[in-house]
């Protein structure tokens, strides 16, 4: 039973430009987050989505980032017009239906802006 | 507002010992809580949970220990080894649509 997926695992970027970032939940899991973490800190909460809606998007900056989990394929984290500020490791979860509260982690994407 | 703090940003202890990482919550609110392991380079790795409705819960080695009184969760690591060397966070789930908050995470390194 595959875990989280998320790729790319490493992303360089110029500032200006967009990154993607995308996560496959664990089969059976109907709900995605989405997590930022500088070095040395905590994880921050970014944005809580089931299928095909945003359910809590309270710790996503207003402008710039978007997310969204689609009926097919996997949940997509948007960054438009990247700023240095914008480095970080980027973690999706995911959780089961019936047991919301536990959220199993994906290996991250590392997003790097030059 | 609401945080997840930790007493201590890193803990050294020798193999074999005991480990004790130590986490205050603000939120009297929050009613399940979450340690998980972070390897460098790695995603959180789910340790142990409990609810608000417990005061204690062991697994394999680890035992998470609540006190609701003080807002104060512990985990405890029994026979550290080197293997246990990571970052450990704990989490708290704000009852707010079910995001967890997490700490700043204590580093434990285990001395051979």
């Amino acid at each position: 039973n595959a875990g989280v997926m998320q790729n790319p695992r490493h992303l360089v970027r110029r500032r200006g430009q967009e990154a993607r970032l995308r996560c496959s939940p664990m089969k059976g899991h109907s709900h995605v987050y989405w997590y930022r973490q500088l070095p040395e800190e905590g994880l921050k909460f970014m944005v809580y989505l089931q299928k095909e809606n945003i359910i809590d998007e309270s710790g996503m900056p207003k402008e710039r980032f978007s997310a969204e989990f689609p009926k097919e394929g996997p949940s997509i984290l948007r960054i438009q017009q990247v700023v240095r500020g914008d480095s970080a490791a980027y973690f999706c979860a995911s959780s089961p239906p019936r047991q919301q509260e536990t959220q199993y982690f994906g290996p991250g994407t590392r997003l790097l802006v030059l | 507002g609401e945080s997840v703090g930790l007493h201590l940003p890193t803990l050294s202890v020798q193999e074999g010992d005991n480990s004790i990482i130590n986490c205050a919550y603000s939120n009297s609110a929050s009613d399940y809580f979450i340690w998980y392991k972070q390897e460098s380079g790695k995603g959180p790795q789910f340790i142990i949970d409990i609810r608000s409705n417990m005061d204690k819960r062991q697994g394999q080695r680890v035992t998470v220990l609540l006190n609701k009184t003080v807002k104060h969760l512990s985990l405890q690591i029994a026979a550290t080894q080197p293997g246990d060397s990571a970052v450990y966070f704990c989490a708290e789930n704000s009852g707010n649509n079910n995001d967890m908050r997490f700490g700043a995470g204590t580093r434990l390194t285990v001395k051979p």
